[in-house]
């Protein structure tokens, strides 16, 4: 089964300034989908980004950028430039490419809690 | 904020009590699916409906009990909790099928079983 491993439960940055969460995760399998979403307190999880291990070039959105790393199985996020909005909780999430009756399961990590010092 | 909405957004139930949660999306999708997030553990998995079927059940109690009437609408069906199902239950909209499909939330019904 699929696993995904968070290890850093929070994290704090500077305003401005740059921040990188970790995520891990083990699979057997060779095509699949990695996603960040964001939690902000109170509010709807929205993605963040999201790379096709099929991939090699790492997937960026504006300020956020990931370096995924297929043989290492890491996926981390990198912030730059961080906001006050930034402020929230960041979960990295694992789904198989292969659909079977199909599902979207998608496979979480417990989460990174992110603060923003002004 | 995402096309998916969710009510109530708040819940307190006593153990003995029958409620109901409910999701909507506007998004044009055909898969839909219940989270449980409880503190300090991954997001657990709940059921998945693809094209109004159910295609998963992650061995959930059956004390839990969804309905999905349609493509835009899915309940959860609440009777004899424990205070052990005290979580923020979140729904999530998709298209279904293969290739790369990204799952929307809604804001989650925060339920406290008393």
């Amino acid at each position: 089964a699929q696993t995904v491993t968070q290890s850093q439960p929070e994290m704090s940055v500077q305003e401005a300034e740059t921040v990188t969460l970790s995520c891990t995760y083990d699979t057997s399998e060779s095509d699949y989908y990695l996603f960040w979403y964001k939690q902000p307190p109170s509010r709807q999880m929205i993605l963040v980004i999201r790379q096709e291990a099929y991939k090699q070039q790492n997937a960026t959105e504006n300020r956020f950028s990931v370096n995924f790393q297929k043989a290492a199985k890491s996926f981390s996020l990198k912030i730059s430039d961080s906001q006050l909005g930034d402020a929230a909780m960041y979960f990295c999430a694992y789904r198989s490419a292969i659909q079977s009756g199909a599902t979207n399961k998608l496979i979480f990590g417990t989460g990174t809690l992110l603060a923003v010092q002004p | 904020e995402t096309g998916v909405t969710q009510t109530p957004r708040h819940l307190v139930m006593g153990m003995t009590n029958k409620k109901s949660l409910k999701c909507e999306q506007h998004l044009g999708h055909n898969a839909m699916y219940w989270y449980k997030q409880s503190a300090k553990k991954p997001l657990e998995l709940m059921f998945v409906y693809s094209l109004e079927e159910r295609v998963e059940n992650n061995s959930v109690p059956s004390r839990f009990s969804p309905e999905c009437p349609n493509s835009s609408h899915l309940f959860l069906h609440l009777h004899t909790l424990q205070p052990e199902d005290s979580a923020l239950y979140l729904c999530a909209s998709s298209r279904a099928g293969a290739g790369e499909e990204t799952q929307y939330f809604g804001p989650g019904t925060r339920l406290l079983v008393l």
